[in-house]
């Protein structure tokens, strides 16, 4: 079936440090790619998405390229605040489908 | 230009009694999904619906779970003789009936906690 693999947290970084989390997914056809961010006691807000091969999402310093022969969509920031504290959250919805199946989240902590 | 509105943000229930919360999609969206999430955990994927019609329900547990989206009125998640396992963040998202890239509109969450 259709599933996201993040890579598992905490991941701690220092303020203006470089950020990656990892996303691959397994899908039939071509799905759409999604990251999601939850900061503490809220919601989930969308923070980027791409829909295609080789797209590249992008928002608020944050970037993700859809890369199919890789099955991934890594998460990137050049350099973190401790405002980006917060659980990501990759997902992906099918082509044909109708509903977004989420990676289990990563928890980014970042220090002052 | 409300976003998604769930209600109450918080609900303590007494293992047994019933617990229902409420989903008021985004204005002009006509479809319902719900969520959970459970401590530590990611989100599951309950159900699906649209107006007077459960679409996808494959997440939710057979038992004591149900939900509806009425002609009128909010989205409905019921939970019945809850237990503390029932504990967890459910979350309400949205989306219009035509959409290009398949986004969810999330509201904040209902959490509940059984005692």
């Amino acid at each position: 079936g259709d599933s996201v693999t993040q890579m598992e947290g905490p991941v701690t970084l220092s303020e203006e440090a470089f950020l990656t989390i990892n996303c691959t997914y397994t899908a039939t056809g071509y799905p759409s790619l999604f990251w999601y961010v939850q900061y503490p006691g809220e919601g989930l807000q969308l923070l980027l998405k791409a829909t295609k091969a080789d797209d590249k999402g992008s928002n608020k310093g944050f970037e993700a390229t859809y890369r199919k022969e890789t099955t991934s969509f890594h998460l990137e920031k050049g350099s973190v605040q401790v405002s980006d504290s917060a659980v990501y959250f990759c997902a992906l919805r099918t082509e044909y489908g109708n509903k977004l199946v989420f990676g289990a989240g990563t928890i980014l902590r970042v220090k002052s | 230009n409300a976003g998604v509105m769930q209600n109450p943000r918080h609900l303590v229930r007494r293992r047994g009694q019933e617990a229902r919360l409420r989903c008021s999609p985004m204005k002009g969206h006509s479809h319902v999904y719900w969520y959970r999430q459970l401590p530590e955990e990611g989100l599951k994927f309950m159900v699906y619906l649209q107006k007077e019609n459960i679409i996808d329900e494959s997440g939710m547990p057979k038992e004591r779970f149900s939900a509806e989206f009425p002609k009128e009125g909010p989205s409905i998640l019921r939970i019945q003789q809850v237990v503390r396992g029932d504990s967890a963040a459910y979350f309400c998202a949205s989306s219009p009936q035509y959409s290009s890239t398949g986004e969810l509109f999330f509201g904040e969450g209902s959490r509940l906690t059984v005692l």
